[in-house]
């Protein structure tokens, strides 16, 4: 069975940081690419970065670059968002998924990150 | 870059019809690389449909998709209650703003 399960989500202040993590079991990490998508209160799906299987190729969304870095170690079947700089409008569910096929085929549960005084 | 959009942004329909979801891309987009997903209150989404028109493991036969180029369509031939939820299509790293799918 495929499992994907974020952790590190929480209550931030703004400016601030904060560190996602997901660990996946049930298929092999090492060849998918990985991905992180966020979901705003009561609003839609907004893509927010991918990295390729060996690192080598990493996307971020324009709303995120050069505050988020996504990252993974693939011997620990780990990805992880480190996300600095945190703005009000970062207040979201965060998804980690897997994409094959041009689809996120499997999902998290997702991480609730909060930013707020 | 592309944009999705998907209509209606509500269909309120009872158990038993037809729901018929459309998503429009603003340019040519190849069917390979079209993709629908359930999400309900508080759970991720679901791949329910992807290359335009395959189902994923496990989505019942009343889930159907198809379309190309531009136009593509999500149909669910009779509403099961389990299946009034959010809709969202997809291609590449972008999503349509969904349709929901509520109970008249």
């Amino acid at each position: 069975e495929v499992q994907l399960v974020e952790s590190g989500g929480g209550l931030v202040k703004p400016g601030g940081s904060l560190r996602l993590s997901c660990v996946a079991s049930g298929f092999t990490f090492s060849s998918h690419s990985m991905n992180w998508v966020r979901q705003a209160p009561g609003k839609g799906l907004e893509w927010v970065s991918s990295i390729t299987t060996s690192s080598r190729y990493i996307y971020y969304a324009d709303s995120v670059k050069g505050r988020f870095t996504i990252s993974r170690d693939n011997a620990k079947n780990s990805l992880s968002l480190q996300m600095d700089s945190l703005r009000a409008e970062d207040t979201a569910v965060y998804y980690c998924a897997n994409m094959a096929r041009g689809v996120f085929d499997f999902w998290g549960q997702g991480a609730l990150v909060t930013v707020s005084p | 870059e592309i944009v999705l959009t998907q209509s209606p942004g509500t269909l309120s329909l009872s158990p038993g019809e037809r729901a018929t979801l459309s998503c429009r891309a603003s340019q040519s987009i190849s069917s390979n690389y079209l993709a629908w997903y359930q999400q309900k209150p508080g759970q991720a989404p679901r791949l329910l449909i992807y290359g335009a028109s395959s189902r994923a493991t496990a989505i019942p036969d009343r889930f159907s998709g198809s379309g190309s180029e531009t136009d593509f369509t999500l149909t669910i031939s009779r509403l099961e209650p389990e299946d009034f939820a959010v809709y969202y299509c997809q291609h590449s790293w972008t999503f349509g703003l969904g349709t929901k799918v509520e109970i008249k």
